[in-house]
Parts: C-alpha cells; structure tokens; sequence
C-alpha cells in the first residue's frame, strides 16, 4: 500500500488567483496521478506525472491552466492557475500499486478548493 | 472510449436490510473492476477488485461483488448494511492494454438509517 499526503487540506481563494497542491507519496511510484472530483461528480483525471518527463494530460485539460512538476520519485505538484468559480472542487493525487496498468490505486485525501 | 454508469444516485436503507449497488461499464475488451468507499471526511479506499477468476469477489466489510461478463455488469453486494457503511461508493474500470486510465462511475450515496 501507498500512504499519499496532500497540502493543503482546503483552501478559500479567491478568482484570477493560483494556488499550488503538493503531494507526497511514503514510497517510490513510477506514475502519479491527479484527478479532480467536481462537487456531486464522480473523479475525473486530469494528468499523468511521469518522472523525468513531461506530465500527460487528458482531453479538455491544459498545462497552462493546470501546470504540474514531478522532480522526484515520492513528490508532485499541481498548479490551478488563473482560477474561477467553476474550479472550485476536490482535486486528488493517486498513485498505483502492483505491476503494470492492473495495480489499484490509492488516494490522497484530497485537496478541497473553493474560489470566491 | 469508456463509460461507467452506477444504476443509483442516492439509496437509503435502514440497518440490517440488504444492499445492492448495480454498476455497468462500456468496453468490449479485457477490464480490472473496483469498487471504491469514500466514508464521510475520508478519502477513497479500495473495497474490493476483480481482475481474474472466481467472478464473485470478496472485499472488506462483509461486501462481495459478482462480475457477469456477458451484462458488462459488476454490482456490489451487502447482506446486512450497517449506519457505518453510510458512505459514497464508487465502480471503476481500467482497461486492460487501453493504458493507464481508470474510468470512474458517477458514485452512488448509500444512507443508513439506525
């Protein structure tokens, strides 16, 4: 198992503004994950963070809105930049344990932004 | 591409009756099932998972789930709920050979009542 910690817990920001989630995994993961949770929705991936390497995003999301750093096997960031309303929500890192794509994947607890 | 559709958005029971949580997917080929738990304040952890074999998997608190391949289904199961197992519930899909990408259903609310 995977224990992943994210700060911050939750944050109130306010619109135009961009604010940075950290996530710290206890072991060495090859890929990380960020999804975001919309409030009532289901989990959405937002990105891929390879080590070494460019993060992978998903269709409808974009590197200068949701800009990513990967420097080490353990940590990751993600960046809501230039924020509305609208990306108000619960953005999750997670990483996968086992052997290539059949492995589960464990959850941070989330980070809950709410924009004014 | 893939969807996942969970027949319930809100379920209410009261405690000892027996739950069922339907959840159907879209993808033709070779899949890894999950169901995950998000209990209030927490964050999501793993319930069960199918990836082969006995199509009736058993997790964590008394739940099971049965894959029926020819219904693309993989519904969850609880013979007796408790208050503790109110809570959001989420299927998931993966892929297999279709890269690193879980696909999540829409999450069904399960509400106890003591």
């Amino acid at each position: 198992s995977a224990v992943i910690s994210q700060k911050p817990s939750r944050d109130i920001c306010q619109r135009g503004t961009s604010l940075t989630i950290q996530c710290q995994v206890d072991s060495q993961v090859t890929m990380m994950f960020w999804y975001r949770q919309q409030p009532g929705q289901s989990l959405t991936l937002i990105a891929t963070a390879n080590q070494g390497s460019e993060a992978t995003y998903e269709s409808g999301f974009v590197i200068d809105k949701f800009p990513i750093s990967r420097p080490n096997l353990t940590f990751s960031t993600l960046t809501v930049s230039n924020m509305s309303p609208e990306d108000s929500s619960i953005y999750l890192c997670s990483v996968e344990d086992g052997a290539g794509a059949t492995g589960e994947l464990f959850f941070g607890e989330g980070s809950r932004l709410t924009v004014l | 591409a893939q969807s996942v559709s969970q027949h319930n958005h809100h379920v209410i029971l009261s405690e000892a009756a027996s739950l069922e949580l339907g959840c159907n997917y879209s993808y033709g080929g070779t899949v890894n099932l999950f169901w995950y738990v998000q209990y209030p304040g927490q964050h999501l952890q793993l319930l069960l998972k199918y990836f082969s074999g006995d199509p009736l998997v058993k997790g964590i608190k008394g739940f099971e789930a049965e894959f029926i391949k020819s219904k693309f289904s993989f519904n969850l199961r609880k013979p007796s709920v408790q208050w503790s197992d109110t809570a959001e519930y989420f299927c998931a899909v993966n892929a297999v050979n279709y890269g690193q990408n879980f696909v999540f259903g829409p999450g069904t609310r399960l509400s106890v009542l003591p």
